[in-house]
């Protein structure tokens, strides 16, 4: 699987938007981009996944560029239970196997 | 139920006792995953089950480490002679094969202390 870089930690103020960026300039045509945040003593939650077009749901939205090599998590309007360390994980399609995390990016809303 | 369980939710033991920690997947989901995941650290990959078989244990760190799930439901991870470097969070998830587009669920861990 590809490896991503993303900030180590990223402040926001409560109702703006959080953009989230994240690099993966060796990702494969195969592989998707998913995203996962990990809120203070919980496990990981799955927040969305996209290949090249841009998705959106009632989380979030996923913009990923052209060539694939960078994407952004936007949370439209952060609250401060958006407070959470948000992974990015690049993997192949039909992958049923482990997901491997990196350190992510250690989001602060602020009030 | 709804999600992944995981018992007990802390687990404080001695150093050189065993311990087993239990992980109720989503009901019907076919794949389980064990992490481990330090202070501060994301999680790290311990051991993934299709059904009742092992496919992939090349996480875990030791031979004081096992995994099992005999029904292709409940698993446990039971560490053995548990030392300090073995306190951390073990978070289980589980998804329904083929079905990777919805990601994995996870419960919300086992924090172990050894002390």
């Amino acid at each position: 699987d590809a490896k991503t870089t993303q900030p180590p930690s990223m402040d926001c103020a409560e109702g703006r938007a959080a953009n989230l960026p994240c690099n993966h300039s060796t990702i494969s045509g195969n592989e998707y981009v998913y995203w996962y945040r990990q809120i203070h003593s919980q496990g990981p939650q799955y927040i969305i996944h996209g290949l090249k077009n841009n998705e959106t749901n009632e989380m979030a939205s996923l913009i990923i560029t052209e060539d694939r090599k960078s994407s952004t998590l936007i949370l439209p309007h952060a609250t401060l239970r958006d407070t959470a360390v948000y992974y990015c994980i690049v993997r192949a399609m039909n992958r049923d196997d482990k997901i491997i995390f990196g350190k992510g990016t250690r989001l602060h809303i602020l009030p | 139920g709804a999600g992944v369980s995981q018992s007990p939710r802390y687990k404080v033991a001695k150093r050189g006792q065993d311990v087993a920690l239990r992980c109720d997947p989503i009901s019907g989901h076919v794949s389980l995953f064990w992490y481990q995941q330090a202070l501060g650290q994301g999680p790290e990959f311990l051991t993934y089950f299709q059904n009742e078989a092992q496919l992939d244990k090349s996480g875990l760190p030791s031979d004081r480490f096992f995994a099992e799930r005999p029904e292709g439901s409940v698993s446990t991870l039971k560490i053995q002679r548990t030392q300090q470097e073995d306190s951390a969070v073990y978070l289980c998830a589980s998804s329904p094969t083929g079905v990777f587009n919805y990601g994995y669920t996870f419960g919300s861990g086992t924090r172990l202390t050894v002390v």
